[in-house]
């Protein structure tokens, strides 16, 4: 069994229209991340959650992106307006510890805007 | 700000090659180095770590030295199988500060039988 399950793998949407990508991690991780990778380029940092709440964002994660985990097991990552450079591998991550650097990833979610 | 630069590929190389994947970094700190892998299908795992200079971080035949002199984390292997292909990932963490990963692009690499 992975240890971090992502759905859906591939997105197709049109520009404008709200995206959600969830992420289900096995229960004893505490700290969830959200990374991106547009084509050709490198993994970027999104945002970090702990214990409900962000803990820390780059600046790609503006008020366009949200997380949350409501229920304790879905974390989920929000694009609420899409654009065409939304378009990119979104890869959710859990991690036991914190700063360790050691993260357990799904396989990616692929989202493309149209 | 901090950054890693990798070998960029995509590389094929045959059955039981030498392997050598170079990285670099920049950071402001004192980084942990890793080197992630992606199989196909696949998400990205850890293949091994080092937390502070001239550490040697191995697992499955793999090996990376922490050079802080050459701020470099090369990944090795003497002699690759088909199942090492997928794509190779270096990274830095900055200990005591923030919890992100800092990547490289990735390499793939494809190892033919």
């Amino acid at each position: 069994e992975p240890e971090v399950t992502q759905t859906p793998s591939h997105q197709v949407t049109q520009m404008g229209q709200e995206v959600i990508l969830r992420c289900v991690p096995i229960s004893n991780h505490l700290y969830f991340y959200w990374y991106r990778q547009i084509l050709g380029q490198k993994v970027e940092f999104l945002v970090s959650f702990y214990n409900n709440e962000i803990s820390e964002k780059s600046e790609i994660f503006d008020d366009q992106f949200s997380v949350e985990r409501p229920d304790g097991s879905n974390f989920t990552l929000k694009i609420r307006s899409t654009k065409l450079e939304d378009s990119a591998m979104y890869f959710c991550a859990a991690s036991s510890g914190q700063h360790t650097g050691e993260l357990f990833f799904g396989e990616g979610s692929r989202l493309t805007v149209l | 700000g901090d950054s890693v630069t990798q070998m960029e590929g995509p590389v094929t190389l045959s059955e039981e090659a030498f392997l050598t994947i170079n990285c670099t970094y920049t950071a402001t700190g004192y980084p942990s180095l890793f080197w992630y892998v992606q199989y196909p299908g696949e998400g990205l795992q850890l293949l091994l770590k080092a937390t502070k200079a001239d550490d040697k971080g191995s697992n499955k035949g793999f090996e990376a030295t922490y050079r802080k002199e050459t701020t470099s984390f090369h990944l090795e292997k003497g002699s690759v199988q088909v199942s090492d292909s997928a794509v190779y990932f270096c990274a830095l963490n900055l200990q005591g500060g923030s919890e992100k990963l800092v990547f490289g692009k990735g390499m793939k690499l494809t190892v033919n039988p």
